[in-house]
């Protein structure tokens, strides 16, 4: 069975301040896929990242990066310099690799960016 | 291209009353999902079908949920009768083919309150 934790519930930062985001995941394949979704109150999810796991390489996206360490099963998501538009719930989510595949999210940070 | 559109964006009813969600996936993905998130929780996944078929129905709670996706492409999504437990945002969702490969495109989604 697969499984996300996000451990931090809720994080308040002031506006300029770097963030990281910690998503842990279990699984049980060798194929899989991480993927990072924002949800701002309006309520839809917007796609940040997906990535396979055999590909380790960091990623940056603009004030985006994202860490993921095989061994120690994490797929880390930070913020540089965050503004108060990045105020949102943010999900770490797992899919099997395969046609019969899921996509297990975890519980979501709500990240609070305060001027 | 259009995205994942569903409708009602919001619904209140009372509870025992029948309600039913729509949604219009991304033309060409074959896979759809029904998810639904609770108050502070991430998605969880009710059905999924390839093309008009159900492959996983298995966190349906069928007693009162029902779905159907006529001729693979739009798909309903029926509570009879609504519950107080049910309020909660029912997310709809596609995908073009193995969805770790191809991501998941998420609708708006319908947020329902059963008073």
């Amino acid at each position: 069975a697969q499984k996300v934790t996000q451990a931090q519930t809720e994080i308040s930062v002031v506006e300029k301040e770097d963030v990281t985001l910690d998503c842990v995941y279990e699984t049980r394949d060798t194929t899989y896929y991480l993927f990072w979704y924002k949800q701002p109150p309006s309520g839809e999810l917007v796609f940040l990242i997906r990535r396979n796991s055999f590909d380790e390489q960091n990623e940056i996206s603009g004030r985006y990066s994202w860490n993921f360490q095989k061994s120690t099963s994490s797929f880390n998501f930070t913020i540089t310099a965050s503004q108060v538009v990045d105020s949102a719930v943010y999900f770490c989510a797992l899919s099997e690799a395969g046609a019969n595949s899921k996509l297990t999210f975890g519980k979501g940070i709500t990240l609070s960016v305060r001027p | 291209e259009a995205g994942v559109v569903q409708s009602p964006r919001y619904k209140i009813i009372e509870k025992k009353q029948p309600v039913a969600f729509w949604c219009n996936p991304i033309s060409g993905h074959n896979t759809l999902y029904w998810y639904r998130q609770n108050l502070g929780q991430g998605p969880e996944l009710l059905i999924r079908y390839e093309n008009e078929e159900a492959v996983d129905d298995s966190q349906l709670p069928k007693d009162r949920f029902s779905a159907e996706r006529l001729k693979g492409v739009d798909s309903t999504l029926k509570i009879q009768p609504a519950e107080l437990g049910d309020s909660a945002v029912y997310l709809c969702a596609s995908s073009q083919g193995a969805p770790g490969a191809y991501g998941y495109t998420f609708g708006s989604g319908t947020r329902l309150t059963v008073v």
